[in-house]
C-alpha cells in the first residue's frame, strides 16, 4: 500500500497568516493527489485534486503544488473558516490512501 | 443538487451485522461509483472499498475484505454496505462518497452514519 505522511500533525497561526501544510508519498504517484478539509462533526470536503487544480467553489487562497513525491497544500491568508482537519488522499492505486491529518487551530 | 443521505446511527451489539444506506440524488446514479470511507473517532481516513453501480463491480481495501459486502439497488438510486460479525474496532463514522465522472476523486460526500458497537 502507498503510505502518506503528512505534515505537520497540528498547526496553530493567526488571520492573515499564510499556511502549508505538507504530504509525501511513498512511491511516486505522479500528480493523482487530493486534499480534503473536513470541519468538526462535517464530511470532508474535496480542495485540491490533480495535486494543482482548486475543486469548484473552493477559494482562490488554496493552492496546490508537487515537488517529486512531496506535495504542498498552501492557504494564502487564513480565514476563520479554514480552521478544520486537512487530509491529502492518493488517488494512484488502490487501496486509495489518505495522510493522518493536519490539525490547523487559530492562534 | 448532487446529495447522498446516508441512514441514521446505528447501535448494534458485538457479532451482529448492521447494513448502511446511502441514497443518491442530483445526477445519474450509475455514471459515477461508490465508495465507502471509515473514520474511527478523532482519526484519519480509511477506504473500504467501491461499487459500480451500473454493473455491480465491487473492489475492497484487502482490510475490509471479511468485513464489508457493497450492493446497489439501481431502481431506488441506493447504495448499501453491509458490515459483519461487528466488534469495538468497528465503532465509527462511515461515510458514502461519489467518484467518477471523469473527475477520478471523492467529489461528494455523505453526511456520514456513528455504527457504536456495544452490548
Amino acid at each position: 500500500d502507498i503510505q502518506m505522511t503528512q505534515s505537520p500533525a497540528s498547526l496553530s497561526a493567526s488571520l492573515e497568516e499564510i499556511v502549508t501544510i505538507t504530504c509525501q508519498a511513498s512511491q511516486d504517484i505522479g500528480n493523482w493527489l487530493a486534499w480534503y478539509q473536513q470541519k468538526p462533526g462535517k464530511s470532508p470536503q474535496l480542495l485540491i485534486y490533480g495535486a494543482t487544480s482548486l475543486a469548484d467553489g473552493v477559494p482562490s487562497r488554496f493552492s496546490g503544488s508537487r515537488s517529486g513525491t512531496q506535495y504542498s497544500l498552501k492557504i494564502s491568508r487564513l480565514q476563520v473558516e479554514d480552521i478544520g482537519i486537512y487530509y491529502c488522499q492518493q488517488a494512484s492505486s488502490a487501496p486509495w490512501t489518505f495522510g493522518g491529518g493536519t490539525k490547523l487551530e487559530l492562534k | 443538487q448532487v446529495n447522498l443521505l446516508q441512514s441514521g446511527a446505528a447501535l448494534v451489539k458485538p457479532g451482529a451485522s448492521v447494513k448502511l444506506s446511502c441514497k443518491a440524488s442530483g445526477y445519474t446514479f450509475t455514471d459515477y461509483y461508490i465508495h465507502w470511507v471509515k473514520q474511527s473517532h478523532g482519526k484519519s481516513l480509511e477506504w473500504i472499498g467501491y461499487i459500480n453501480p451500473n454493473s455491480g463491480y465491487t473492489n475492497y481495501n484487502e482490510k475490509f475484505k471479511s468485513k464489508a459486502t457493497l450492493t446497489v439497488d439501481k431502481s431506488t438510486n441506493t447504495a448499501y454496505m453491509e458490515l459483519s460479525r461487528l466488534t469495538s474496532e468497528d465503532s465509527a463514522t462511515y461515510y458514502c462518497t461519489r467518484f467518477g465522472g471523469g473527475l477520478w476523486y471523492f467529489d461528494y460526500w455523505g453526511q456520514g452514519v456513528m455504527v457504536t458497537v456495544s452490548s
